[in-house]
C-alpha cells in the first residue's frame, strides 16, 4: 500500500536560513508527488508538483523541491526563508496522478526572527 | 486562475441540525470534487469523491447516510452533515479537479470549521 512518510513533525529556523523538509513515500512505481503550504485556518496551496521529466522542480514562493528515485524520497527547501513562510506544509503522493491523494501527516514550520 | 471558493468558513450549531458547506468552482469546470476531513494537528483524511452527475464515492469507514454529498453541476459540490455531533466538530476542506488525465492538480478551498455544541 502507497504511505507517505513526513518525519519531522515541527521545524524551527531562523528567517534567512535555509530550509529542508524531508518526504518519502513507499510506492511500487514512480508516483506523481506534490507539496502544499497550509496557513492556520486556511486551505492547501499547492507550491508544487512533479510529474515527470526535471527532478528539480521549482515552484512559487521561492521553493524547490528535488525527485530522487534511489531513495524515494522528495524533499523540499529554501534558501532563505522568510517570516511568511511559516505555516504546515504537506507532502502528497498520487499514484494515478492528482485524483487521488495520500497526505502525510505534515511539517509545522515555526520561523523566528 | 483555478479558484476554489468554500462556504462558510466558520459554523456553530446545535446537535442534531444538519449543515450543508458549498464548494465552489469559480473560474474553471471541476469534473471531480474531493472532501477532506483534517482532525487538529493531523493530516488530511479523504471522505469521498465527487463526480458531477453520477453518486459520490466514499471512503471506508465514512458514512454516506450521515455526510451526503451532491454534485449537480461541474462547478458546485454539497457536503450535507446531517444530525450533526459534537464528534462531528472538525475543519473540513473540498478539493476541485479539472483534469481529465492525470496531470492537473487539486486545488483547495478555504475550508469549512465546523463546532457541533
Amino acid at each position: 500500500a502507497q504511505s507517505v512518510t513526513q518525519p519531522d513533525i515541527h521545524i524551527t529556523v531562523s528567517e534567512g536560513a535555509s530550509l529542508e523538509l524531508r518526504c518519502n513515500y513507499s510506492y511500487g512505481a514512480t508516483p506523481y508527488l506534490f507539496w502544499y503550504v497550509q496557513s492556520p485556518g486556511q486551505g492547501l496551496q499547492l507550491l508544487l508538483k512533479y510529474f515527470s521529466g526535471d527532478t528539480l522542480v521549482q515552484g512559487i514562493k521561492g521553493f524547490e523541491a528535488e525527485f530522487k528515485r534511489s531513495q524515494s524520497s522528495f524533499n523540499l527547501r529554501k534558501p532563505s526563508v522568510h517570516w511568511s513562510d511559516a505555516a504546515e506544509y504537506f507532502c502528497a503522493v498520487g499514484p494515478t496522478g492528482a485524483n487521488n491523494l495520500f497526505f502525510g501527516t505534515g511539517t509545522r514550520l515555526t520561523v523566528i526572527p | 486562475g483555478a479558484v476554489v471558493s468554500q462556504h462558510p468558513s466558520r459554523v456553530i450549531c446545535k446537535s442534531g441540525t444538519s449543515v450543508k458547506i458549498e464548494c465552489r468552482s469559480l473560474d474553471f469546470q471541476a469534473t471531480t470534487m474531493f472532501w477532506y476531513r483534517q482532525f487538529p494537528k493531523k493530516s488530511l483524511m479523504l471522505m469521498a469523491t465527487s463526480n458531477e452527475g453520477s453518486k459520490a464515492t466514499y471512503e471506508q469507514g465514512v458514512e454516506k447516510d450521515k455526510f451526503l454529498i451532491n454534485h449537480a453541476s461541474l462547478t458546485l459540490s454539497t457536503l450535507t452533515v446531517t444530525s450533526a455531533h459534537p464528534e462531528d466538530s472538525s475543519f473540513y476542506i473540498c478539493s476541485a479537479y479539472a483534469g481529465t488525465g492525470f496531470n492537473q492538480p487539486q486545488h483547495f478551498g478555504d475550508g469549512t470549521r465546523l463546532s457541533i455544541l
